[in-house]
């Protein structure tokens, strides 16, 4: 069975800081998907990547496969970063994707 | 672009009534899924569809009914409201089901009462 889980849960910070949200998962995920979502808001996607490291603007996503860990960083956070942050593991037959519970995250102005 | 598609946005149904949630995209997309969403639970698959005319069942299925008769659209149907379907739906495209960009709705926050 294919599991994502994420850390931390909820997470507060003050404007400028750098943030790390944490997502582990099993055996069986080819790729992963960071993805935003905002109070009563849609979802939008951020990432996906299989490998490596992606970068856009202050968010930066990174894969360890060995380790199956991925970690999305925000740089210079800011109180519009404030929302929940999921990630999704994309694997098993059809490729269905297997979501955390999302982190979220207040920033503090 | 209109990218994907939901209506309605909010919806209140009485136990027993049916109801059908609308999803459309325009970018041509073969690959399309509901979701659920509910407190302290990550998003659950309920159908999908890898292309018109072809549908599977996700993870929660029970109570509900898809089909695909074009690419476009994805309708979800409620056969029969309960309580328990109380949650926001989201609908989702991307060209392939593998290492895509999912695009998704902006939801539909049911209530049953």
């Amino acid at each position: 069975k294919n599991e994502v889980e994420q850390s931390p849960q909820n997470l507060t910070a003050q404007e400028g800081e750098f943030i790390t949200i944490n997502c582990s998962y099993s055996v069986g995920i080819s790729a992963l998907h960071w993805l935003q979502q905002h109070p009563g808001g849609g979802i939008v996607s951020l990432f996906m990547l299989s490998s490596g490291k992606k970068k856009h603007g202050r968010l930066i996503a990174t894969i360890n496969i060995q380790e199956k860990h991925s970690s999305l960083h925000i740089t210079a956070s800011h109180p519009r970063d404030s929302a929940v942050y999921i990630c999704a593991g994309e694997g098993g037959s059809n490729y269905k994707l297997t979501f955390g519970k999302g982190t979220l995250l207040t920033v503090n102005p | 672009n209109a990218g994907v598609t939901q209506t309605p946005k909010f919806q209140v149904l009485k136990t027993g009534q049916s109801m059908t949630l609308q999803c459309a995209q325009d970018m041509n997309h073969e690959y399309m899924s509901w979701y659920r969403q509910d407190p302290g639970m990550g998003l659950r698959l309920i159908h999908y569809s890898v292309g018109a005319g072809i549908t599977d069942q996700g993870e929660v299925p029970n109570g509900y009914n898809v089909s695909r008769s074009t690419t476009e659209d994805f309708p979800l149907r409620l056969l029969s409201a309960a309580p328990s379907q109380t949650s926001v739906y989201f609908c989702a495209s991307s060209y392939s089901p593998a290492n895509t960009e999912a695009f998704f709705g902006q939801g539909t926050r049911l209530t049953v009462v």
